[in-house]
């Protein structure tokens, strides 16, 4: 059965400072890869997506993700954290036709220090 | 812009009642979904559906039924409510053969 782990349950990080979340998964097939995120009081918004092709993918607000085979890890990072990245992170495996069914990591907590 | 409304925010129930949870989308998308979010333990699968009226248990569709009888609205029933359902639920949406899915605000329940 398919899982995904998501290790650090709480980061905190400065302002500016690069944040990496880690996201280990457990899929028979090649994933379709996602990272989410919930903004407090807000829906999830979809930060990137990897299917296939180029294994580092680029998303919005400056989040990035590289795909490693070898680890099965789908790992996200950002250069320099803004205030507003204060939110939950969570990574997800899409699994049946077009990766519709996704199973979740239990979610990162992050905390952006001024 | 894309649009997945809940009806409720917050809701509070008492143990053995009927709970309906609605869900509508208007971007005219063919797949639902409906989820729970736990502290820890991510979202996991309740239901979905790939049309009106089809429906295919997710992961965890114990205590739960749906109903889709319009494209755009998607309802999540908790035949008798259980303190085990107090949780965050959140519906999604997606094009057929799309992977990205839309989320709602999420409906937080409280089962007393």
């Amino acid at each position: 059965a398919q899982s995904v782990t998501q290790p650090d349950i709480h980061i905190t990080v400065s302002e500016g400072a690069s944040l990496e979340l880690r996201c280990n998964y457990s899929y028979g097939a090649t994933p379709y890869l996602f990272w989410y995120v919930q903004s407090p009081g807000q829906g999830l918004q979809l930060l990137l997506k990897y299917f296939s092709g180029d294994t580092l993918v680029q998303g919005i607000k400056g989040f990035e993700a590289e795909f490693k085979r070898s680890q099965s890890s789908f790992n996200l990072r950002k250069p320099s954290v803004h205030w507003s990245d204060a939110a939950e992170y969570f990574c997800a495996v899409g699994r049946g036709a077009a990766g519709n069914k996704l199973t979740f990591g239990g979610g990162t907590r992050v905390l952006v220090k001024p | 812009d894309v649009k997945v409304t809940q009806s409720s925010r917050y809701l509070v129930k008492r143990t053995g009642e009927k709970v309906f949870l609605e869900c509508v989308q208007d971007m005219d998308h063919e797949n639902m979904f409906w989820y729970r979010q736990d502290p820890g333990l991510g979202l996991r699968l309740i239901y979905f559906s790939y049309d009106v009226k089809m429906k295919e248990k997710g992961d965890i569709p114990e205590g739960y039924s749906v109903s889709r009888e319009k494209k755009e609205r998607f309802s999540l029933i908790l035949e008798s409510a259980s303190t085990n359902q107090t949780s965050m639920y959140l519906c999604a949406s997606s094009l057929i053969g799309q992977e990205t899915q839309y989320f709602g605000p999420g409906t937080r329940l409280l089962v007393l």
